[in-house]
């Protein structure tokens, strides 16, 4: 099975300020045939159902804001807002759904510091 | 718009049995693979199992394998999960999820359920 492993397990950053968050994954998800990273990334809030940010690793999900965006290739996948405002505090989860049984990163928990 | 609606979550004793229920609306379910994700009070997201459109295939985790079977009705477009012999850590949050486009169901998840609980208790 793939691991993912996220870093780290929790971050505070100011308003306004970047957040990075991490993801690696054990093996490739870098599909050559097509050239598409089969890596997701979802916000999940309290009480409620993840919501797809960002997939095939850098593509924005309609209406998500611009200040979210992902980057990386093969095994190592970064998540980045670039400017933290005060409802992106949440967890944050990576996905893989190249092989079967997909995964899912352990979460990141971002809070305002 | 898309509605996923899961049911069936409950109290049960461990070894006994449950089959959660997740009715579709707002698109062609026919057309979809259609996963199953649970989670754990308080833990992380842990997919449990996909099946194709037409239920040709079928993958689970394997803390599940062996012991749920996923299906689907095409016809009431509903997904199932039958969960046997159940046990104290499958107690969770349990949701249907979909992809964006029809056919393979190797994508991100763009819908979600609002889940239903089940706790294994004695």
């Amino acid at each position: 099975d793939i691991v993912m492993t996220q870093s780290p397990d929790s971050l505070a950053v100011s308003l306004g300020e970047r957040a990075t968050i991490n993801c690696k994954s054990s093996q490739s998800v870098l599909y050559r045939s097509n050239n598409k990273n089969y890596l997701a990334w979802y916000q999940q809030k309290p009480g409620q159902s993840p919501k797809l940010l960002i997939y095939w690793a850098s593509t924005r999900e309609s209406g998500v804001p611009d200040r979210f965006s992902g980057s990386g290739s093969g095994t190592d996948f970064t998540l980045t807002i670039s400017s933290l405002q005060a409802e992106d505090v949440a967890v944050y989860y990576c996905h893989q759904y190249y092989y079967t049984p997909f995964t899912f990163g352990r979460g990141t928990k971002v809070d305002i510091k | 718009q898309v509605q996923l609606v899961e049911s069936g979550g409950g109290v049960v004793q461990p070894g006994r049995s449950l089959r959660l229920s997740c009715a579709a609306s707002g698109f062609t379910f026919s057309s979809y693979g259609m996963h199953w994700v649970r989670q754990a009070p308080g833990q992380g997201l842990e997919w449990v199992a996909v099946i194709s459109d037409d239920e040709t295939n079928k993958h689970y985790a394997d803390s599940v394998k062996g012991r749920f079977t996923i299906s689907r009705d095409n016809s009431k477009n509903t997904l199932y999960l039958q969960m046997n012999s159940l046990r104290a850590e499958d107690t969770a949050v349990y949701s249907c999820a979909k992809g964006p486009n029809s056919g393979s169901f190797y994508q991100a998840f763009d819908s979600w359920g609002q889940g239903t609980m089940v706790t294994v208790s004695s």
